[in-house]
């Protein structure tokens, strides 16, 4: 079946400092890319949608210069967070979407798990 | 108000027990909608599509109601394994994110 693989599944890093997460779709093209944020015993928030080769739209309240989204291609799409501060720490995941009728809808990475210490 | 809002649970029952989850969303013009569930840590899968008509996969059922944006999750002959959170989704339109609930956790003890 389809499969995003999403990198690292989890990572601790230092206040101030940026990490950046990957997913890539391994037998399909992912003409879209969304982000989700997941804190404890929450939903899951979508943060931002990016389309290849466009820039990405971001959910009113998610800073774009904070959380920087790259799409450059149909398989790899790349969430940094910038100075990431202990507030930032959350289960971040990614869902690839391909186009109707070409693809698996919607598949998901399997999650970051983030830290900030 | 939230787009899709859900039972808050948790939901603790025996196995073999009945169990429904209750769901509702805010935008009438979504499109599609599904049943997922979340194990502890762990992305979501799709557990169903839900339909109008209604549908079953085995001991689960989905019903959908449009015009009072209602939708539900039926699960019978619970199992130990069943234990998870379930999640409410909806897609505005085709191409679309996910929107989802906050989730129901189910607990299925022996």
């Amino acid at each position: 079946g389809a499969v995003v693989s999403q990198h690292p599944s989890r990572v601790i890093c230092k206040s101030g400092t940026s990490v950046k997460i990957e997913c890539r779709s391994l037998d399909f093209q992912a003409t879209t890319m969304f982000w989700y944020r997941q804190f404890p015993k929450q939903s899951l928030m979508l943060m931002a949608t990016s389309n290849e080769g466009s820039k990405a739209t971001y959910e009113q309240g998610v800073e774009k210069d904070k959380f920087l989204i790259n799409h450059a291609s149909l398989t790899l799409s790349t969430l940094t967070v910038t100075s990431a501060h202990p507030e930032d720490s959350s289960f971040y995941i990614c869902s690839a979407a391909s186009l109707p009728g070409q693809g698996p809808g919607y598949t998901f990475g399997s999650g970051t798990r983030l830290t900030v210490v | 108000r939230k787009e899709v809002e859900q039972d808050p649970g948790p939901f603790n029952v025996p196995e073999g027990a009945t169990v429904a989850f209750n769901c509702t969303y805010s935008n009438s013009a979504s499109q599609s909608f599904f049943w997922y569930r979340q194990d502890c840590r762990k992305e979501p899968k799709l557990l169903m599509s839900v339909y109008s008509s209604g549908n079953e996969d085995g001991r689960f059922t989905a019903q959908l109601n449009r015009a009072s944006q209602y939708i539900s999750l039926l699960i019978r002959d619970s199992k130990l394994s069943d234990s998870a959170t379930y999640l409410c989704v909806v897609k505005r339109q085709a191409g679309t994110a996910l929107i989802f609930g906050k989730g129901t956790t189910l607990s299925v003890s022996s």
